[in-house]
């Protein structure tokens, strides 16, 4: 298995609504991260888990809250958005956070907030 | 400065081509770099990586590294439209902590004409 599963797809919620996006990964990768990504944009880095302890946090604002409650599951929890958080939020995942190993990127969820 | 810069396009080049797309980076402690293909609407799929200075292949792409310039470039041989996508750049970069982040450009938009 050399994916990387993102649930759900699409979502579109309010601003005050609380959600989750999900991603799981069975490559036995000990890295994961977030990344957001606004159109015409790079990805830009939200979050990195490494073995399962958070090892960076690009100054994201507290209304997205990470999780890694194992070494296959990364989630993202979100609350009191803002429609600027409109984006496609890509997780990804490597087999360790040095050297050479490439990230391997999900399809993204893309999130709507009105 | 950014951390790393790619030209933004659109690169055009006829059908059988050879497309060159090139980036450069700050950091002189980067120690891998990324080629990644990203249709629209799509998330970013990696094409090739590379971290000794020169060349390496990989049937029509060709990756090439120059650490003193500090430049990094991929060749797309007999391009097709297929080929016709933004084309990012990133490179792993230590945080000093043993964790690495994956830093991307703003990617070049590759146009294959038939």
């Amino acid at each position: 298995d050399t994916e990387v599963t993102q649930t759900p797809k699409h979502l579109v919620m309010g601003m005050t609504n609380k959600k989750s996006l999900k991603c799981e990964q069975h490559m036995g990768h000990r890295a994961m991260y977030w990344y957001k990504q606004k159109a015409k944009k790079p990805p830009e880095l939200m979050f990195v888990y490494s073995y399962e302890k958070l090892s960076i946090n690009e100054s994201v604002p507290s209304r997205f809250s990470p999780e890694c409650p194992n070494s296959s599951l990364l989630n993202l929890h979100l609350h009191a958005l803002q429609p600027e958080d409109s984006a496609l939020y890509l997780c990804a995942s490597s087999a360790g956070s040095s050297g050479a190993n490439v990230l391997t990127f999900g399809a993204g969820s893309r999130l709507t907030v009105l | 400065q950014k951390e790393v810069e790619q030209n933004s396009g659109p690169l055009s080049v006829p059908e059988g081509a050879i497309a060159s797309l090139n980036c450069t980076y700050s950091d002189r402690g980067s120690q891998s770099f990324f080629w990644y293909r990203q249709y629209s609407g799509k998330s970013p799929e990696l094409i090739m990586f590379i971290y000794s200075n020169g060349d390496k292949e990989d049937g029509r792409f060709t990756a090439q590294l120059n650490k003193a310039s500090q430049y990094v470039s991929l060749l797309i041989r007999d391009s097709q439209p297929s080929d016709s996508a933004t084309y990012l750049c990133a490179v792993n970069k230590d945080q000093t902590s043993g964790t690495y982040k994956y830093i991307f450009g703003t990617g070049t938009r590759l146009k294959v004409l038939a």
